[in-house]
């Protein structure tokens, strides 16, 4: 079985500061994980994934993740927010291999960005 | 731009009404995915379609028939929907439901409103 805790539903930012998202992950296999945004009345972008290889992974829109397996977490970070990221934050994970057609939704983050 | 398109943006529609949505994806995928969304909620996935064929029900009820006609279209028929079925419907595709780390991509949904 696997999980993900999203830690805070709301994490507020002025224009300019740092963004963390936290994400951490339970998964009886190794995991793949994801990073989604959702903007109003649309639907899931996808800004970042990690499966294999480097920890840490890169995304669109200055957005990066970091995956710690010994913390289980994959937290979402951006150096400076503006304010087009205020939006919903979704962290998923499915398992790698076999049947990975599950995703495995955190309940979100929703960010707003303060000018 | 998304590369997965749904139709209609909106639909409203009453208890006793017929109704399709539709989805279409021209990258190749073959698996695609119907979600229902509420309102400040993660997705729930609802099917799953493998090469055009439906390999996961996740229980929903009899109201909603899906349907995928080939590789590239997906399609959700409504009927006789409850108050509580109105949502943001989602559809996703990847490159295959089974052992491969390719995420899946969103439509923008169709937004469901149940008079």
């Amino acid at each position: 079985a696997q999980s993900v805790t999203q830690l805070g539903s709301h994490v507020s930012v002025s224009e300019g500061a740092l963004v963390l998202l936290r994400c951490n992950y339970s998964s009886s296999v190794p995991p793949y994980l994801f990073w989604y945004v959702q903007y109003p009345n649309q639907g899931l972008q996808l800004l970042l994934k990690y499966t294999t290889g480097a920890t840490l992974v890169k995304g669109i829109n200055g957005f990066e993740a970091e995956f710690k397996k010994s913390e289980t977490s994959f937290h979402l970070t951006k150096p400076s927010a503006h304010m087009s990221d205020a939006a919903e934050y979704f962290c998923a994970v499915s398992r790698s291999g076999g049947s990975n057609y599950k995703l495995t939704f955190g309940k979100g983050t929703l960010l707003t960005v303060n000018p | 731009d998304t590369e997965v398109t749904q139709t209609p943006k909106h639909l409203v529609m009453g208890m006793t009404n017929k109704k399709s949505l539709k989805c279409e994806q021209h990258m190749g995928h073959r698996a695609m995915y119907w979600y229902k969304q509420k309102a400040k909620k993660p997705p729930e996935l609802m099917f799953v379609y493998s090469y055009e064929k439906l390999s996961i029900n996740e229980s929903v009820p009899s109201r909603f028939s899906p349907e995928c006609p080939n590789s590239s279209l997906l399609n959700l028929h409504l009927h006789a929907l409850q108050p509580e079925d109105s949502a943001l419907y989602l559809c996703a595709s990847s490159q295959a439901m089974v052992g491969n780390n390719q995420p899946q991509h969103f439509g923008d949904g169709t937004r469901l409103s149940i008079l």
